[in-house]
């Protein structure tokens, strides 16, 4: 069974602060999202990464894809009260079916 | 705008009833999920469907069956529910491509007594 763990799987810190959260795996994936999700709602996508090594930037948040394709950091700048909520990482494996992380629940505090 | 539409936000049945979820969408997308979602274990992929009349089942079937009947909905049922089946309940669509992103509802919180 192929695994995607996310560390770490709670984080609480000031606004302003910098974080990152990880997903990692044993597993080369196609490709891999990013979702967030809001209480009482269903999850959205952020980003997909797909070539090895890949960065992609959205607003305050850095994205990248490891150069092996097993793991893929988030990186939040400056986080912000908005930015609270469950962030998930899915991997596509080679069967194409997407393999899902725990999620990291991130609090942003005033 | 995608829509994918849960009819109920919040459920409470009770030990062996039938219970039935309904997830609606209107982007005319090929591939419907159903995923639980517990604290802790992320999405489990309960059954998925590619076509209209078509299922998979995914990681977590025993105890939930699906029907699509048309390509717009995609029901769970859930034979004879047990308290181990409270969970969050999510659907989602997608279309048809590795890189598409899954769209989804905002949820069915179930709760079994």
């Amino acid at each position: 069974t192929q695994l995607l763990e996310q560390s770490p799987q709670f984080l609480s810190i000031q606004e302003g602060e910098n974080l990152t959260v990880y997903c990692n795996s044993s597993s080369v994936f196609s490709s891999l999202q990013w979702y967030r999700q809001e209480p009482g709602e269903g999850p959205v996508l952020l980003v997909t990464v797909v070539t090895g090594g890949e960065v992609k930037k959205l607003k305050r948040l850095t994205f990248q894809f490891g150069d092996a394709r097993k793991d893929s950091s988030l990186h939040i700048t400056a986080a912000q009260p908005g930015d609270t909520g469950l962030y998930l990482c899915a991997g596509r494996d080679s069967n194409y079916q997407l393999i899902w992380g725990a999620g990291t629940k991130l609090i942003i505090k005033p | 705008d995608v829509k994918v539409t849960q009819s109920s936000r919040y459920l409470v049945k009770r030990t062996g009833e039938k219970v039935f979820l309904e997830c609606v969408q209107d982007m005319d997308h090929e591939n419907m999920f159903w995923y639980r979602q517990d604290p802790g274990l992320g999405l489990r992929l309960i059954y998925f469907s590619y076509d209209v009349k078509m299922k998979e089942k995914g990681d977590i079937p025993e105890g939930y069956s699906v029907s699509r009947e048309k390509k717009e909905r995609f029901s769970l049922i859930l034979e004879s529910a047990s308290t181990n089946q409270t969970s969050m309940y999510l659907c989602a669509t997608r279309r048809t491509g590795s890189m598409q992103p899954q769209h989804f509802g905002d949820g069915t919180r179930l709760s079994i007594l």
